[in-house]
């Protein structure tokens, strides 16, 4: 899950199995969602989106889950790779507005 | 490029002076944004332009910051009398238009230290 401060929460996975990241949005109004990944030293980058009127989309190796009943969003990677390990963020986008919320992230560590 | 250019990289400077980060969007896109990132943290945000609108500037912490975006397209974020707080990255980020469901594509920020 999503949490504040320094810490980042971690989750550490073994090379090939499946991962899941979890995050909690505060929006009710939010009606678009993305995930981004996010290596040291560079920028986030856009890995999938997913818009209120769906409740799972799929990518490759990655799936989307949306529950806007409990506010939640999840992240599943397939078969993770080491070079997955990164810092996972989730965004949210309330209707007809023009920012974006951040979570402050999870860190994703594979082990080979 | 094909991407959100941020320059410089790296910035370091000194308490007190003034600093300009300059940020080239993705071609054709009319939105973008400039966020802070301080080590561990979320995305804060700062700004949004949308084209020859007024830009949103209500996440601008403090009059020391401000944003211009010139002729629609490249945008520099200015911090006057640096604080060490202010140290951060400073991400810039576009998108194709405004409006929910279009994603923000991000360069790779300036890492500003400020001694």
């Amino acid at each position: 899950g999503e949490s504040v401060g320094l810490h980042l929460p971690t989750l550490s996975v073994q090379e090939g199995d499946n991962s899941i990241i979890n995050c909690a949005y505060s929006n009710s109004a939010s009606d678009y969602f993305i995930w981004y990944k996010q290596e040291s030293g560079k920028g986030p980058q856009f890995i999938i989106d997913i818009r209120s009127n769906m409740d799972k989309r799929q990518g490759q190796r990655v799936t989307v889950l949306l529950n806007k009943t409990v506010k939640h969003l999840s992240l599943q990677i397939a078969a993770t790779q080491p070079g997955d390990s990164a810092v996972y963020f989730c965004a949210e986008n309330p209707y007809n507005f023009n920012k974006f919320y951040f979570g402050s992230g999870t860190k994703l560590n594979v082990k080979p | 490029g094909a991407g959100v250019s941020q320059s410089p990289s790296n910035k370091v400077t000194e308490k007190g002076k003034d600093v300009e980060l300059r940020c080239d969007p993705i071609s054709g896109h009319t939105a973008l944004y400039w966020y802070r990132q301080s080590l561990g943290q979320g995305l804060e945000f700062l700004i949004y332009f949308q084209g020859n609108s007024a830009p949103d500037k209500s996440g601008l912490p403090s009059d020391r910051f401000s944003a211009e975006r010139t002729g629609g397209s490249v945008s520099t974020l200015t911090i006057q009398r640096t604080q060490q707080e202010d140290s951060a990255v400073y991400l810039c980020a576009s998108s194709i238009r405004q409006g929910s469901n279009q994603p923000q594509h991000f360069g790779d920020g300036t890492r500003l230290s400020i001694l």
